[in-house]
């Protein structure tokens, strides 16, 4: 399977924790996004990547949320001190240039107690 | 700011009857609009996109939707619904021509009956 992968595909934290998330987007697919869902609502915009250059960062995101791409392939998305509203479940997705559609990983569901 | 909204939680209909998902969207300037299927415990699925040109948009699975600027509306259609077609449809746009970050609706669920 080529598409998006993501791991862990479930992560249960208890609040206060740090918990980091990889995605590893399609072969060569240079854009890299991060979504967040929460139960009932559409994929709210987190952060997104070119290559390794990080070109926008939502405000909703804290600085307790850091994201990177160092090499410009797979992408690490760390919460730091989690809380309980940080439950949800986390997207990444790929897309070969900026005009066109994303493709989505299956996500990574954080429930934190 | 960029939004779209779909004002239907839920749409039911019969398998076999045409069905409709509606979006609607308020930008500033041209908008780049997107519809995502998301089935249960799989990611979303892009299923058709509008950029420019042509006001009828055909996608995946027979899906198709129009553009219709006057209306401000982007609506999800298929001529003949299918049980598979069951699922959760999101509405999205491109929050400004310089940046990828999409905007999506709180999504549309779609029940198709027997």
């Amino acid at each position: 399977d080529t598409g998006v992968s993501q791991d862990p595909r479930h992560k249960i934290t208890k609040r206060g924790q740090n918990v980091t998330f990889r995605c590893d987007p399609i072969s060569e697919h240079n854009r890299l996004y991060w979504y967040r869902q929460t139960l009932g609502q559409g994929p709210e915009f987190l952060t997104y990547f070119q290559n390794e250059a990080q070109l926008e960062k939502s405000r909703l995101l804290s600085d307790r949320f850091s994201a990177e791409r160092p090499k410009g392939s797979f992408s690490t998305l760390e919460i730091q001190r989690t809380e309980q509203g940080d439950s949800a479940m986390y997207l990444c997705a790929s897309s070969p240039s900026g005009i066109g559609e994303q493709y989505f990983g299956p996500g990574t569901r954080l429930t934190v107690t | 700011a960029q939004s779209v909204a779909q004002p239907e939680d839920q749409v039911n209909v019969a398998e076999g009857n045409p069905l409709t998902v509606k979006c609607t969207y308020s930008v500033s300037g041209n908008p780049y609009l997107f519809w995502y299927v998301q089935y249960p415990n799989r990611g979303l699925q892009f299923l058709l996109k509008y950029i420019t040109g042509d006001n009828l948009v055909k996608g995946s699975y027979g899906f198709e939707a129009e553009f219709n600027k006057s209306q401000t509306s982007f609506h999800l259609k298929k001529p003949s619904a299918l049980v598979s077609d069951s699922a959760l449809y999101f509405c999205a746009v491109r929050d400004k021509p310089w940046t990828d970050k999409l905007i999506f609706g709180t999504g549309t669920r779609l029940q198709v009956f027997p």
